[in-house]
């Protein structure tokens, strides 16, 4: 089944401690995204990657960091995690950047205390 | 930044009425998207409007785009219980590497 899949889905962490969300898709998508979504604000883009050792910035990058080093896996990582991060976070991918469709994952609530 | 901006925020209707949502959006794009979101789950893909087209229908789904206007509608027709969700305009940036959401639209269908 073609899919994206993130880990792990809910997520409490302490201000400070560094954690890893991960990405996975299985569908050989060239593009893959980090949203996060929050009350009021809709889904702002934190990083992309148009493809493998190619990432950029989107528009709320600030307090974090990606790593596209194969094409399926994207990685998102909080280094000092601090309650402003607290959110619900999407990675998607698609074939072609936003040419065609996004295929979302199930989503990662995380809260940080 | 928000490039689209939904309208209404909240929307509330019977089974069987239908349901317009209103998108409106600040630079030139290349396309743009439709999204629909079940409470907490990830976005669904509807339906995808290229910059130089006008209207595009999917079943009980038809959007609009005015480019001069710089807005989108999208219609439900026959709206149905299952339809509850909240829908998301998208656009995608002209250089092709960003597609940038809107804040959304609260659909409620009352059985």
């Amino acid at each position: 089944e073609a899919q994206v899949t993130q880990n792990p889905r809910y997520l409490i962490t302490v201000t400070g401690k560094k954690l890893t969300v991960t990405c996975s898709q299985n569908m050989n998508h060239e593009y893959m995204s980090w949203y996060r979504q929050d009350p009021g604000l809709g889904l702002r883009q934190i990083y992309y990657s148009m493809n493998v050792e190619v990432t950029d910035k989107g528009d709320v990058p600030e307090g974090y960091k990606v790593s596209r080093k194969e094409k399926r896996n994207f990685p998102l990582i909080l280094e000092s995690p601090s309650p402003n991060q607290t959110s619900l976070y999407f990675c998607a991918s698609s074939p072609h950047g936003g040419v065609t469709e996004a295929f979302f994952g199930q989503g990662t609530r995380l809260t940080v205390v | 930044s928000q490039q689209g901006e939904e309208d209404p925020q909240a929307l509330s209707i019977q089974e069987g009425e239908n349901a317009t949502m209103n998108c409106s959006y600040k630079t030139s794009i290349n396309n743009l998207q439709w999204y629909r979101q079940n409470s907490g789950r990830g976005l669904v893909h509807l339906i995808l409007i290229r910059s130089n087209e006008r209207e595009k229908h999917s079943g009980r789904l038809r959007v609009t785009l005015d480019t001069s206007k710089k807005s989108s509608s999208l219609l439900i027709t026959a709206s149905r219980a299952a339809d509850t969700a909240s829908y998301f305009c998208a656009t995608l940036s002209n250089a092709g590497n960003m597609l940038t959401f809107g804040g959304g639209t609260r659909l409620m269908v009352k059985p």
